[in-house]
This record gives C-alpha cells, sequence and structure tokens, in this order.
C-alpha cells in the first residue's frame, strides 16, 4: 500500500511565523503534490515536484515555496504565515507512468494562523 | 482556465438503490479521471480512475467516460450507509516533461439513507 505520512495533523501558528510542512512518501514516486482545501473552494494545487529539487508552480503558490531534497521528502513552506493560509494542507504522490496520475493523498495538516 | 463541475448536493439516496454522480470537464485534452471519495475530516481516498471512453467496473462502483461530450460519471450500486462521503471528480492532462496536478470539481455531498 502506498504511504504518504505528513508531520502533523493539527498546527497553529501566529502570524508572520515561518511555517514547514512536511511530507514523506514511502513508494519511491516521482511526482509529490501540495494543494490546500477550503470550503466552497475545494482543492486547490500550490506546487508540486516531479524530480528531486524540480519545482512547478500550481494554481495558487503566491506564498508558498517548496524543498525536495530527497525523492521521498517534499516540504511547504510558508514564508510569513497568515491568516487567510489558516486551511487544510494535503500532500499527494503518484507514479510517473505515461500519462497516469494516479495521486494517492496524506491525511493531511490542518493549519490555524492566528 | 481548467474547469470541473460538479452538482454540490447533498444526493439523497436510499440503502440498496443506484446512486449517479455526474462531473463535466472544459479541457478538451484532458487524459486522466478519477473519482476520490472524501470522509468529513479525512483526506481524499482514490475509488476509481478511468482513462479510455466506456465503462470501467470495480465491485460496486463503475465509472463512465464519454470525452466526445466532457462527461464522467460514477455509479454507486446497491449503495449503504458507509458510502455516505463527498466525492471528488478529478481530471489530469500529461504534460510530457512530467505529471501535472490534478484539477478537482467542487465535489457532490451523497447521503444514504437507511
Amino acid at each position: 500500500d502506498v504511504k504518504v505520512t505528513q508531520s502533523s495533523r493539527y498546527l497553529v501558528k501566529r502570524t508572520g511565523e515561518k511555517v514547514f510542512l512536511e511530507c514523506v512518501q514511502d513508494m519511491d514516486h516521482e511526482n509529490m503534490f501540495w494543494y490546500r482545501q477550503d470550503p466552497g473552494l475545494g482543492l486547490r494545487l500550490i506546487y508540486f515536484s516531479y524530480d528531486v529539487k524540480m519545482k512547478e508552480k500550481g494554481d495558487i503558490p503566491e506564498g508558498y515555496s517548496v524543498s525536495r531534497e530527497k525523492k521521498e521528502r517534499f516540504s511547504l513552506i510558508l514564508e510569513s504565515a497568515s491568516t487567510n493560509q489558516t486551511s487544510m494542507y494535503l500532500c499527494a504522490s503518484s507514479l510517473l507512468r505515461e500519462d497516469r496520475n494516479e495521486q494517492f493523498f496524506g491525511p493531511g495538516t490542518r493549519l490555524t494562523v492566528l | 482556465q481548467k474547469e470541473v463541475e460538479q452538482n454540490s448536493g447533498p444526493l439523497s439516496v436510499p440503502e440498496g438503490a443506484i446512486a449517479s454522480l455526474n462531473c463535466t470537464y472544459s479541457d478538451r485534452v484532458s487524459q486522466s479521471f478519477f473519482w476520490y471519495r472524501q470522509y468529513s475530516g479525512k483526506s481524499p481516498e482514490l475509488i476509481m480512475s478511468i482513462y479510455s471512453n466506456g465503462d470501467k467496473e470495480d465491485g460496486r462502483f463503475t465509472a463512465q467516460l464519454n470525452k466526445a461530450s466532457q462527461y464522467v460519471s460514477l455509479l454507486i450500486r446497491d449503495s449503504q450507509p458507509s458510502d455516505s462521503a463527498t466525492y471528488l471528480c478529478a481530471v489530469s492532462v500529461y504534460s510530457g516533461g512530467g505529471a501535472d496536478g490534478l484539477t478537482f470539481g467542487k465535489g457532490t455531498h451523497l447521503i444514504i439513507q437507511p
């Protein structure tokens, strides 16, 4: 079974803090993704990576950065947290298999910025 | 702008009946199509993927794809109370250099009435 883990289930931070969200997958997947999920807006792609040290912007990258130093680990960084970044953050991974893109999600991190 | 549209529901179905969930997408070059199930407070779980026109069956679930009409559906036979959840439709375009992120619909809330 694919296993995607995220460092925290719940996180509370203050405005202006630097926040690190960690994601690890154990299935040797090339692709990794960060989404956020908000009521009424659905899941939206923040960043993704298809190889170590590679990153691509998604639909809403503003205010975020990412790091992928090892194949199994993909980090999302909030440089200076703001209240509008309060959300559920979901990490996913997938194999690079021609035109297949079955993504498997971690349990999510519910981040509250006060 | 890629868009995926779903009726938000709630869709109420009696136990034992067939639940029919629908999804339309705007990007004609979309190649991969997915249905995820999400229970309240949990992360999305992949239940079906479909890549070519026609039907694909897996247990009580059948996914149907019609690329000409840009339409994908999910049928759940013999609906059970445990099927009560939000169902997310997602589409993907393979960009060649690496897999793209998924574009999600906002989900249909399904309620199975005992």
